[in-house]
């Protein structure tokens, strides 16, 4: 069962950009994972679900300044112009083939400045 | 567009039982699947399981086997996640979000619902 591994915060000012990083546990290292937002009170929204190659396909309506990018066992997911409707959770997610099972990374709390 | 519509808050007795729909719409329903996901008050996201609307397979969190049951009703679009022998800390809003015929993450989410047990 892979294990999805987050920073618990970051931080950002107003108009900068920000990586944020996901990083899949030893012999998981291929795995494709999904990036979600999740707004103060708000439902999770999906971004994007991103390969290992750097690939990545992101959801209808998410804004060109999302992008995500890949290194090794690490999924990144960057945001440029940093606007303060950014300031929220951001969580990644995996699933295993061969259990069926999906896993979520604990989530990284994003606090624009 | 796609919409996953859930049932409302519920606030049960421990030991109880709580059954949470989820109407889909804006998509052929049996083409995908849903993926159920809880939150307990200020963490994370938490995978409970995944049923194919096609043929009604499911698979469940190993810490919540026995304890859940996850269908379907194709005429109605509708899926539904039962949770038994609820505890204080099944306290949480529960998610329901389409995935696919493989548990392959999940791309759009339901507005959840609040399940409170308390005494």
């Amino acid at each position: 069962q892979p294990v999805l591994t987050q920073s618990s915060s970051a931080s950002a000012s107003l108009g900068s950009s920000v990586k944020l990083t996901c990083t899949l546990s030893s012999g998981h290292s291929s795995y494709i994972i999904a990036w979600h937002q999740q707004q103060p009170g708000k439902a999770p929204r999906y971004l994007m679900k991103l390969e290992g190659s750097g690939s990545y396909n992101k959801g209808s309506g998410v804004p060109d300044r999302f992008s995500g990018s890949s290194s090794g066992a690490d999924r990144y997911l960057t945001i440029s112009n940093l606007q303060s409707e950014d300031e929220a959770d951001y969580y990644c997610e995996t699933w295993d083939s061969n259990t069926r099972m999906g896993v979520f990374g604990g989530g990284t709390k994003l606090t624009v400045l | 567009q796609v919409q996953l519509v859930q049932s409302g808050a519920e606030v049960k007795k421990p030991g109880a039982s709580v059954k949470v729909s989820c109407k889909a719409s804006g998509y052929t329903f049996t083409s995908y699947g849903i993926s159920w996901v809880r939150q307990a008050p200020g963490q994370g996201l938490e995978w409970m399981g995944w049923i194919s609307a096609y043929n009604g397979n499911t698979n469940y969190a190993q810490k919540l086997q026995g304890r859940v049951t996850m269908t379907t009703d194709t005429s109605t679009s509708t899926a539904y996640m039962e949770l038994r022998s609820l505890r204080s800390d099944d306290t949480a809003v529960y998610y329901c979000a389409r995935d696919h015929l493989l548990p392959t993450g999940v791309d759009y989410w339901g507005q959840g619902t609040l399940v409170t047990v308390s005494s």
